[in-house]
């Protein structure tokens, strides 16, 4: 069964520095992907950035990019010049390939942005 | 405008009086899933349907059905809720051969049984 362990509950960040986020995975799967969901207070769920884990490039969206180190099942979340709009949780996902509607959460990390 | 709708937003009830939250997709995906978000656990899937009448459990079925009799509706029902189902419920759906296997969510329905 798949797992994805947020060791992290809460973070904080000054305006315009950098935040890592953690998250770890166990899958058995050889063809999976891996997310970041980011829910503000209108508790909507937004992807952030996606993985396929065959890639070995780190993806990266605008400020948001990731370290996906596959051996260690690690894929944490870099935020890059936080700004007050990143105040959120974050939730990292896992996800195994081909016709599967399984998606795995994590426990999510609040990351709070001081002005 | 694609998107994923849940109705109702936010639903205050009482113990063992049946209820439905419907959740509709105009995107024609075949894959939809419901999940609750409690805290300090994330999201869990409850149930999920790989297409019309194909439904299955996810990992917290209990307490829940579901109907998948049009591609588009989905509708959760609690036959007789109880206080434990009291979370914020979500419904998801992404298309089959879709990039990444990204679901795209609704925006959550707020249960709370007395």
């Amino acid at each position: 069964a798949q797992t994805v362990t947020q060791s992290q509950p809460e973070m904080s960040v000054q305006e315009a520095e950098t935040v890592t986020l953690s998250c770890t995975y166990d899958t058995s799967e050889s063809d999976y992907y891996l997310f970041w969901y980011k829910q503000p207070p209108s508790r909507q769920m937004i992807l952030v950035i996606r993985q396929e884990a065959y890639k070995q490039q780190n993806a990266t969206e605008n400020r948001f990019s990731v370290n996906f180190q596959k051996a260690a099942k690690s894929f944490s979340l870099k935020i890059s010049d936080s700004q007050l709009g990143d105040a959120a949780m974050y939730f990292c996902a896992s996800s195994p390939g081909g016709a599967t509607n399984k998606l795995i959460f994590g426990t999510g990390t609040l990351l709070a942005v001081q002005p | 405008e694609a998107q994923v709708t849940q109705n109702p937003r936010y639903l205050i009830t009482v113990t063992g009086k049946k209820l439905t939250v419907t959740c509709s997709q105009n995107m024609n995906h075949e894959y939809m899933s419901w999940y609750r978000q409690d805290p300090g656990l994330g999201l869990r899937q409850i149930y999920y349907s790989m297409n019309v009448e194909v439904t299955d459990k996810g990992d917290v079925p209990e307490g829940y059905k579901v109907s998948r009799k049009e591609k588009r509706n989905f509708p959760l029902i609690l036959e007789s809720p109880s206080p434990n189902q009291t979370s914020l419920y979500f419904c998801a759906s992404r298309g089959y051969g879709g990039s990444y296997n990204e679901q795209f969510f609704g925006p959550g329905t707020r249960l709370t049984v007395l």
